[in-house]
């Protein structure tokens, strides 16, 4: 069941703050981010283990919360090579993920 | 290090004629997935393998057909195209074990008249 996110878009002008949201309606094993720039392929964030572990390659903070089945994604101190759509992916299988329907951001100088 | 290779990157095809995409990975990893993008609806799974030689059907399954028949190589066909189909299709491959994290390929761009 494919997660909700939000918001749909956002603009941000350098060195603002952003957050995106997803959440599922299922138990979720985990919680993956990813990000797109437009032509490319998605890559990986981070991701979100059930028990609270986390595991990223960049400087981008996200929560997971177990209870409410809801993850969050933090963009501190934007910068112009964040611009994309970021897409969660949930794992409630252990299989496959189930992607959300994106959340297009634009930082601005 | 290629990672996932998608062939084609571009196909135009007419109503009714079949293809198929081709996905390779070289780092070992027993899961792979098909997904297809279409504006505004995120990426949606068509068909899954969690091995050589097995296949699962995924959210959107319908006129499309999948094999792999070997570890590294996941072929999507499309027996008989409609206008429906056109989209971006993505390839990835993940080990399947604990960190579940999907690699991408670079996706095949594909246009039904």
């Amino acid at each position: 069941q494919q997660p909700v996110q939000s918001p749909q878009a956002v603009i941000l002008r350098e060195g603002e703050d952003a957050v995106i949201n997803c959440s599922s309606s299922k138990a979720l094993y985990s919680v993956h981010w990813y990000r797109q720039k437009h032509g490319e392929a998605p890559v990986f964030l981070m991701i979100l283990l059930k028990g609270g572990e986390q595991k990223g390659h960049e400087k981008i903070s996200a929560s997971f919360n177990e209870k409410k089945q809801q993850s969050s994604l933090y963009l501190t101190a934007s910068q112009l090579s964040y611009s994309g759509t970021y897409f969660c992916g949930t794992e409630d299988s252990g299989y496959a993920l189930n992607f959300g329907k994106g959340t297009s951001l634009l930082v601005t100088p | 290090n290629a990672g996932v290779t998608q062939t084609p990157k571009f196909r135009v095809l007419k109503t009714g004629q079949s293809m198929t995409l081709l996905c390779a990975q070289d780092m070992n990893h027993e899961y792979m997935y098909w997904y297809r993008q279409d504006p505004g609806m995120g990426l949606r799974l068509i068909h899954y393998s969690v091995g050589e030689g097995t296949t699962a059907k995924g959210e959107v399954p319908d006129g499309y057909n999948v094999s792999r028949l070997k570890k590294q190589n996941f072929l999507l066909g499309l027996e008989s195209a409609a206008p429906s189909q056109t989209s971006v299709y993505f390839c990835a491959s993940s080990t399947g074990l604990g960190v579940n994290i999907q690699y991408f390929g670079a996706g095949t761009r594909l246009s039904v008249l």
